[in-house]
């Protein structure tokens, strides 16, 4: 199984929006809607940010969205903020117990 | 509220077994409704996922990892573990603990919802 592929960086000035994408196979991200997103600030744990494909947990700022189409997964973050600079982490159950995550994209706010 | 801790060595010999621990508090680890899981991150890379086990000891791994990674539970405790054997350079990461939601609504089907802070391992001779 290989890791799911996120663009390295990504960058967008605070209000604009930005894309992330997570490119899988029909095996992972194909096959099941069980697309996760994760925030990671430096020397910080991840926190989740999207579970399902396109659900946000509380507390969850709802300019943060996901989508899926066909094999690749979307994070979107709208209204960009300094806050939201970040490393961004995909995730997507695999079939047989089995999870892959995203080798991560480098966010930075201009 | 449910928290997270890991707790194991932090400097490691090449071909030693790696032992780690990870206490949850504020929550039971046998509620049957998530995994518990171990994920690991080497210096300036990527999240990998190692594997994760059921309250009742039903354990999955990562196919690249599953020959030297062993996961246990210890309910009585609250505890789960990590074993890693005959470590290299390799293995040098920081390793998290969190949780896995064993279901849907309301709970985040294979999503990690909660993490530990993560340990330092460092392997050298």
């Amino acid at each position: 199984q290989s890791a799911l592929t996120q663009p390295p960086s990504a960058s967008g000035s605070p209000g604009q929006s930005i894309t992330i994408s997570c490119t899988g196979t029909s095996s992972d991200i194909g096959g099941y809607n069980y697309v996760s997103w994760y925030q990671q600030h430096s020397g910080r744990a991840p926190k989740l940010m999207i579970y399902e494909v396109t659900k946000r947990p509380s507390g969850v700022p709802d300019r943060f969205s996901g989508s899926k189409s066909g094999n690749t997964a979307s994070l979107t973050v709208s209204g960009l903020q300094a806050e939201d600079e970040a490393d961004y982490y995909c995730s997507s159950y695999a079939g047989s117990n089995n999870l892959l995550f995203g080798g991560g994209t480098k966010v930075t706010v201009l | 509220q449910v928290e997270l801790q890991e707790s194991g060595p932090g400097l490691m010999k090449p071909s030693q077994t790696l032992s780690l621990t990870c206490t949850v508090s504020g929550g039971s680890i046998s509620s049957g409704i998530y995994y518990w899981s171990w994920i690991r991150q080497h210096p300036g890379k990527g999240l990998e996922w190692i594997g994760y086990i059921y309250y009742t000891g039903s354990t999955y791994y990562s196919p690249s990892l599953e020959s030297r990674v062993t996961i246990s539970v210890d309910t009585s405790k609250n505890q789960f573990s990590l074993k890693v054997s005959s470590v290299t350079a390799a293995d040098t990461a920081v390793y998290y603990c969190a949780r896995v939601g064993a279901t849907t609504h309301p709970y985040y089907y294979y999503a990690m919802d909660v993490w530990g802070q993560g340990t330092t391992v460092t392997v050298s001779s």
